[in-house]
């Protein structure tokens, strides 16, 4: 059963325009979420994160929003570049003796248009 | 890459033999991991290390073992390889600060179990 769902597998959006990424989570245990980027022949790299205490965190044309009575969260990219083209993974972790061991998603494939 | 080497990059092998996947850090981090990742299924912990010879299973241990004998360096086994076993495997690495310090990844192994 999985605690981290992405339900759309791929997205395709013009250059230019907004992407919207989203992630479902259930385990109301989660406290850290992230959003990896993960290009082909690469291991994923880390994008953005917010805390369960905060309900948006943004970096450049990045921000990640955080509803937590809905354990849903969103990543949009304003504006979308053709460089953005890659696989999504939305990331989350909780109290835990183990570091910070993530829960993944399955990931979206976002494609932009030039 | 945060100082992350996994080797091999790419590796063929047959039914019921073993293999050792390994992980190299540069970075001094006390926390490492292996993951593997499917389609669909986003990517999933298989064991982690808090510290030499302090390991521990992640969600989908059975058929693998770890070790980890020096802070730099985590070994991955399949002891009798599977055609499930196909998959690409990474290698991450974190030192926790409280609770927000993202894991950084290796570029993955793919493993091919015919």
């Amino acid at each position: 059963d999985q605690q981290v769902k992405q339900n759309s597998p791929s997205l395709s959006v013009q250059e230019g325009r907004i992407s919207i990424l989203n992630c479902d989570y259930t385990n109301s245990m989660f406290d850290y979420f992230l959003w990896y980027k993960k290009y082909p022949a690469e291991g994923p790299t880390f994008l953005i994160s917010i805390s369960s205490i905060k309900d948006k965190n943004e970096d450049g044309r990045f921000t990640v929003f955080l509803n937590k009575s809905a354990k849903h969260l969103s990543l949009h990219i304003v504006p979308s570049q053709p460089g953005d083209s890659a696989v999504y993974f939305c990331a989350a972790s909780g109290l835990s003796n183990a570091g910070n061991m993530l829960t993944f998603g399955g990931g979206t494939r976002l494609m932009v248009k030039p | 890459d945060a100082g992350i080497t996994q080797s091999p990059r790419h590796k063929v092998t047959e039914t019921g033999t073993p293999v050792t996947l390994r992980c190299h850090q540069t970075e001094n981090h006390r926390y490492m991991y292996w993951y593997r990742q499917d389609p669909g299924h986003g990517l999933r912990l298989i064991h982690y290390s808090y510290g030499v010879k302090d390991t521990d299973k992640g969600e989908v241990s059975d058929g693998y073992s770890v070790s980890r004998s020096k802070t730099e360096d985590f070994l991955l086994t399949l002891e009798s390889a599977t055609s499930s076993q196909t998959s690409v495997y990474f290698c991450a690495i974190s030192e926790p600060t409280g609770s927000n310090s993202p894991l950084h990844f290796g570029n993955g192994t793919r493993l091919t179990v015919t």
